[in-house]
């Protein structure tokens, strides 16, 4: 699986949009993204992901940029339940690959 | 519906005890797995299963036993508890392995204590 790189904090006002990057430039052809989060404690929670289209649910939208090197995610009204560590995977379950591998992923602060 | 559930929460073992972690999923995934979390670091993969009877091991197996021989359940076997052993341990699951498919979901883990 190829590596991405995300800052290791950020913060974000309540009300505000939080935006989040993560690079993967050596994303391969048939890598999706994938994004989680995890609230302190509890088990990571899937957000969403994509391959190449921006993807849109109900908890956040995806943007991939169209060389597909990095993306961002993004959460539209950031609460302060949104405070969790976000991670970001490239992943290709093809072959015997089945193992989704966590980094360190982004600290994301929501300020009141 | 109740998703991923691990069980204990919690749990205290003294060097070289045995114990059984729970995982029970409701969902009719095929897709299992077992992480560890240590104190500021992400998650590394224990072991997994593609579907009953299928287990394979991740990155840190070692001291760890699994087996799969229902779709719903994946224990996870610590077989002589070591202090290096003590970590949050989180089970995931999904109805699909194949690339695309949606995402896995987690138990809300069981923290456990080696003295």
């Amino acid at each position: 699986d190829a590596k991405t790189t995300q800052p290791p904090s950020m913060d974000c006002a309540e009300g505000r949009a939080a935006n989040l990057p993560c690079n993967h430039s050596t994303i391969s052809g048939n890598e999706y993204v994938y994004w989680y989060r995890q609230i302190h404690s509890q088990g990571p929670q899937y957000i969403i992901h994509g391959l190449k289209n921006n993807e849109t649910n109900e908890m956040a939208s995806l943007i991939i940029t169209e060389d597909r090197k990095s993306s961002t995610l993004i959460l539209p009204h950031a609460t302060l339940r949104d405070t969790a560590v976000y991670y970001c995977i490239a992943f290709n379950s093809g072959g015997s690959n089945y193992k989704l591998t966590f980094g360190k992923g982004t600290l994301l602060t929501v300020n009141p | 519906n109740a998703g991923v559930t691990q069980t204990p929460k919690f749990q205290v073992l003294k060097t070289g005890q045995s114990m059984t972690l729970q995982c029970a999923q409701d969902m009719n995934h095929e897709y299992m797995s077992w992480y560890r979390q240590d104190p500021g670091m992400g998650l590394r993969l224990i072991h997994y299963s593609v579907g009953a009877g299928i287990t394979d091991q991740g990155e840190v197996p070692n001291g760890y036993n699994v087996s799969r021989s229902t779709t719903e359940d994946f224990p996870l076997r610590l077989l002589s508890a070591a202090p290096s052993q003590t970590s949050v341990y989180f089970c995931a699951s999904s109805y699909s392995w194949v690339s695309g498919s949606s995402g896995y979901t987690f138990g809300s883990g069981t923290r456990l204590t080696v003295v």
